[in-house]
Order: C-alpha cells, then sequence, then structure tokens
C-alpha cells in the first residue's frame, strides 16, 4: 500500500490560515469517516489534533478544524502561533482493515 | 490515565528477530472497546503503521511486513508484544507502542518510544 499524498511542507505567517491536504483514494480517505491528523513537534511524541475527519480531542485548540471532500481530507490551523510549528501526518482506515499514513507536511510558521 | 510503556533491545543484528513489548497501566488490553498496536518511525522520517491487535479478536498487519510480523498479547501481565523477524537496516527506527479506540480514528494514546537499531 502506498502512504496518502501530503505537501512535504506549507508555510505561513503568525495569524494566518493554513490548510495542509491528505489525498488518498476510494479505498481509504474517500470511503470511511475514519481520518485523524497527528502534530508532532521535534524529538516528541506525535499528539492526537483532529479524528474522524471533523472531530476535536478534548483540550485540542479550536484553531484546529477537518473536513473532506470526495478521497482528499484537509486540516486548516487558523490564527497560525509559532508553536504551531511542527510536523503533520494524516491516518486512514483502508477496505483492507488497515491503516495508512501520510508522509508527513512540515510546518513552518 | 492510562500508560504505555514499551521495552526491549536497542540493538538486533541483521536476519534476527526484533522482539519488543509494551506495558498497559491505567487501562486492560482485554477491553472490547480498543485496539493495541505499533506505529514506528525511521529517523528523519515519516510513520508508518506496524499493525494492531484486538484481544481475542483477529490481527491486522502492515501488508509490507505481513510476512514478517507477529503482534500478541498477556493479559495476565496486561502487556502486548511485537516480534518483527528477518530483520534489515530498513527496520531501525522509533518503535512506539499505541491504542486505537475500536470505534473511530483515534490513536489517543502513545508510548515514549524506543529506539531500535538494525546492526551488526
Amino acid at each position: 500500500q502506498s502512504a496518502l499524498t501530503q505537501p512535504a511542507s506549507v508555510s505561513g505567517s503568525p495569524g494566518q490560515s493554513i490548510t495542509i491536504s491528505c489525498t488518498g483514494t476510494s479505498s481509504d480517505v474517500g470511503n470511511y469517516n475514519y481520518v485523524s491528523w497527528y502534530q508532532q513537534h521535534p524529538g516528541k511524541v506525535p499528539k492526537l489534533v483532529i479524528f474522524d475527519v471533523s472531530k476535536r480531542p478534548s483540550g485540542v485548540s479550536d484553531r484546529f478544524s477537518g473536513s473532506k471532500s470526495g478521497n482528499t481530507a484537509s486540516l486548516t490551523i487558523s490564527g497560525l502561533q509559532a508553536e504551531d510549528e511542527a510536523d503533520y501526518y494524516c491516518n486512514s482506515y483502508t477496505t483492507s482493515s488497515t491503516w495508512m499514513f501520510g508522509g508527513g507536511t512540515k510546518l513552518t510558521v | 490515565q492510562l500508560q504505555l510503556q514499551e521495552s526491549g533491545p536497542g540493538l538486533v543484528k541483521p536476519s534476527e528477530t526484533l522482539s519488543l513489548t509494551c506495558s498497559v497501566s491505567g487501562g486492560s488490553i482485554s477491553s472490547s472497546s480498543f485496539y493495541w498496536g505499533w506505529i514506528r518511525q525511521p529517523p528523519g522520517k515519516g510513520l508508518e503503521w506496524v499493525g494492531n491487535m484486538f484481544y481475542g479478536g483477529t490481527n491486522y498487519y502492515n501488508p509490507s511486513l505481513k510476512s514478517r510480523i507477529t503482534i500478541s498479547g498477556d493479559t495476565s501481565k496486561n502487556q502486548f508484544s511485537l516480534q518483527l523477524g528477518s530483520v534489515t537496516a530498513a527496520d531501525t527506527a522509533m518503535y512506539y507502542c499505541v491504542r486505537r479506540r475500536g470505534d473511530s480514528s483515534q490513536v489517543d494514546y502513545w508510548g515514549q518510544g524506543t529506539l531500535v537499531t538494525v546492526s551488526s
């Protein structure tokens, strides 16, 4: 199975909004609402920021939001802050009952 | 509060078997609500799903590893384990044990990770 496709990098200025895309196929992203997003700072354990396409775990800022259209899921971060600078990974369930990650996107603020 | 802790050798020789254990506290691996599994991350690279275990149910593995991998649980110790055979340098990675909710896409708890290096 190939990884989900994410842009290698995105950047934005403090206060701006950015969107990270995650493109799969009808066998994964397009077939289920089981897409999650993880934030990982250098040397740290990944942290869940969005699950089930658009749900936010308790304690995660409402500046983080998720959506999906067809085979592409998206993570939007509004009101960018310096602390948002990190790597972001999408993760989707597949029709083979397996899970697949995207290649990761480095966000520079 | 649930806690996960990985343990195992940090160095494995090529062609040998990598064996890691995840000790779980604050929750039971026999719960019907959760999957228990492994995610790895080679140095400087992205996350890769390794496999999941559902106690008393079916395990699911990354197809690229399926011929070499076994994930199993021990309820008496509240631990689950990863065995990956015939390792090569490509299996060098940080290995995280995780909990995933069975009814959603949430990986809500992660261990701190353990670095395994494959080298002679």
